[in-house]
């Protein structure tokens, strides 16, 4: 059974980058059933989808955050990252990593989400 | 950019039947998701592909799609429904995954 966990500082500075690690267990992150996604909730808001991969590195990432976002994969270390870049107080949220069972299908299976607060 | 359209709030008494709607521009032509959220938790996936449910949810749990609208049906609400509701499509057009604003479930 497949499980995710993120990883990564709860605190960024304004104007820095927020790097998040997510951590599979249970399966490969080099299978070509699923894709890797990030998921935002800002508090007390609703779900924000930031982007997915596939194991080749092919990306699909939210137009809204597109220029900030990159999202990359290290099968040597059953992990996959998320980076946004020039942050401030509106990406303050729980960032959730998720998977779905194949392209176009819905996230089945998900961290238990890491709060990442944006305060100098 | 694609958009659901989902309703703030319902309200529904134990027992009773809620549904939850979930409106995009042709959104019976799409997959819909539908997720669970409880307070302080994860999502849960509780619909797949439109109707299927994953293994572990319960059978009270429905979903249907037709024309512009699709919609989310918990037969026999009991009090451990009460959470928000979230719709999602990936739309194959642009290649993105769209939510629904969410919908919070009280039952009274």
């Amino acid at each position: 059974q497949l499980q995710l966990q993120e990883s990564g500082p709860g605190l960024v500075k304004p104007s820095e980058t927020l790097s998040l690690t997510c951590t599979v267990s249970g399966g490969s992150i080099s299978s070509r059933t699923y894709y890797w996604g990030w998921i935002r909730q800002p508090p007390g808001k609703g779900l924000e989808w930031i982007g997915s991969i596939y194991y080749s590195g092919s990306t699909y990432y939210n137009p809204s955050l597109k220029s900030r976002v990159t999202i990359s994969i290290d099968t040597s270390k059953n992990q996959f990252s998320l980076r946004l870049s020039s942050v401030t107080a509106a990406d303050t949220a729980v960032y959730y990593c998720a998977t779905c069972s194949g392209y176009g299908s819905g996230f089945d299976i998900w961290g238990q989400g890491t709060l990442v607060t944006v305060s100098s | 950019s694609y958009v659901l359209t989902q309703p703030p709030s319902v309200s529904v008494a134990p027992g009773k039947t809620a549904r939850i709607t979930c409106g995009g521009d042709n959104i019976g032509t799409k997959s819909v998701y539908w997720y669970q959220q409880k307070p302080g938790q994860a999502p849960v996936l509780v619909i797949s592909y439109d109707t299927d449910r994953p293994s572990g949810i319960p059978e009270r749990f429905s979903g249907s799609n037709s024309g512009n609208t699709a919609t989310l049906t918990i037969s026999r609400v009991e009090a451990g429904d009460e959470a928000d509701y979230y719709c999602q499509v990936w739309d194959s057009s642009s290649d993105h995954v769209v939510f629904g604003g969410g919908t919070k479930l009280t039952v009274l």
